[in-house]
């Protein structure tokens, strides 16, 4: 257990039904990433936090995405109109120093 | 765009016998980590180098910054050393790390 937590820890959902998922990273901790990592592939940046401020979308991050982190504490990102491509792991990371701390991942079927 | 390669995709050896596993970059960077996969997702943690070795146990880990390289090496390997290991770059920038597809490894007893 790194200390982020993410809820849930899977979701199964329909196409085109909005999702929301939440990452609780260490409290100190004033950076904050998500990523998304499909089957048998490595992870991919899709946006970063420093603060309560978004600082970097990745391309990626179509407009269906949106992700915030009102307090600078939790962050969630919910994806609208799920498609089936959507399916993946999505990892939040938090970070302070250098090393980011990964959570266990949430991860997506749309079917 | 830094493109990270690793190197095997997959290895399955005997149980004591020492690992290693390769990971090269093509842009400039300010630290490398290496990271753990267990099946189900959770990541952890390795290794973070910006320069020359580490040591964990059993773990090794090395960086030639000249050449773009990694070397993560295992000693004595054991069946729960089993993970996908992923090596990851750090641009210095805010778009979070780079990441291989990663190195799936089967220790068997």
């Amino acid at each position: 257990d790194t200390g982020v937590s993410q809820n849930p820890r899977h979701k199964i959902t329909k196409r085109g039904q909005n999702v929301t998922f939440r990452c609780d990273p260490i409290s100190e901790h004033n950076r904050l990433y998500w990523y998304r990592q499909t089957l048998g592939q490595g992870p991919e940046f899709l946006t970063y936090f420093q603060n309560e401020a978004q600082l970097e979308k990745s391309r990626l991050l179509s407009d269906r995405f949106s992700a915030e982190r009102p307090k600078g504490s939790f962050s969630t990102l919910e994806i609208q109109r799920t498609e089936q491509g959507d399916s993946a792991m999505y990892l939040c990371a938090s970070a302070r120093g250098e090393t980011q701390y990964f959570g266990p991942g949430t991860r997506l079927l749309v079917l | 765009k830094n493109e990270v390669e690793q190197s095997p995709q997959n290895l399955t050896a005997q149980e004591g016998e020492f690992i290693t596993i390769n990971c090269s970059y093509s842009v400039g960077i300010s630290a490398l980590h290496w990271l753990q996969q267990h099946p189900g997702g959770g990541i952890v943690s390795l290794f973070m180098l910006s320069s020359g070795k580490k040591k964990h146990g059993r773990l090794i880990a090395t960086i030639n910054i000249q050449e773009k390289h990694s070397s993560l090496h295992i000693t004595a390997s054991h069946p729960r050393d089993s993970a996908v290991y992923i090596c990851a770059v750090d641009g210095g920038g805010a778009d979070g790390l780079t990441f291989g597809k990663g190195t799936h490894l089967i220790i068997q007893p």
